[in-house]
């Protein structure tokens, strides 16, 4: 399996509150990405990082914000979270060569 | 814009059978394709890629198979077990686009019955 930690696992929060994701990776990838996946939604890319801070926008990027100051760490920050932000969080790392796309074990957000 | 269907949503095999999983793509301008199997709360973990160049990737009793020209992607599983329950996506990536353009199907939701 690659290495791709995330934390929190779980977390409960409460609606204004700022939550911040983190997801940390061993394999030196290039690439790191923030999805989120919802019934009726499938799997829907919400940022991503191509290096060290450099990030950019995916389909659904409105009301979050990243970070990458490391190879190894992405951030993900809701700044003042919703109830529609409840989801289940993956990160997914790759490289640039043609080896796939990599996940990690998720993150559960409710927000109340 | 790239769409990618899983037909069917869900199916149902009595452990033992042999089964096939399809993945259909509008746009054949691939990179490559991916496979996945998630389980109940649980993340992805990558089963087979295929390059756009390739027929197909084998891995144990999987086998993918990508037919470009008629945007189409199956995945066999021989001689299913009740191990093999858990939800199988497909997953395109773009032709001249990195990982970030990946487009998922939805999944077909597979049980495999004693």
């Amino acid at each position: 399996d690659a290495g791709i930690t995330q934390s929190p696992r779980h977390k409960v929060t409460e609606t204004g509150t700022p939550v911040t994701l983190r997801c940390h990776q061993t394999e030196n990838h290039r690439y790191m990405y923030w999805y989120r996946q919802d019934p009726g939604h499938g799997l829907r890319l919400i940022h991503y990082s191509y290096g060290v801070k450099d990030t950019d926008k995916g389909e659904v990027s409105d009301g979050y914000s990243v970070s990458r100051s490391k190879t190894e760490d992405f951030l993900l920050t809701l700044e003042s979270a919703t109830s529609s932000q409840t989801s289940v969080y993956f990160c997914a790392i790759s490289e640039v060569t043609s080896v796939g796309v990599f996940f990690g074990p998720g993150t559960r957000l409710t927000v109340l | 814009k790239q769409e990618v269907t899983q037909i069917p949503a869900a199916l149902s095999v009595p452990e033992g059978e042999n089964l096939v999983l399809n993945c259909s793509f509008t746009d054949s301008a691939i990179y490559n394709l991916q496979w996945f199997r998630q389980d109940p709360g649980k993340g992805l973990t990558s089963l087979l890629l295929i390059q756009s160049s390739q027929r197909e990737q084998t891995s144990g009793r999987l086998n993918a198979s990508l037919d470009k020209s008629s945007g189409r992607s199956t995945l066999y599983i021989a001689a299913s077990q009740p191990g093999d329950s858990a939800t199988y996506l497909c997953a395109v990536r773009p032709r001249g686009g990195t990982a970030s353009k990946l487009t998922f199907g939805t999944g077909t939701r597979l049980q495999v019955t004693l």
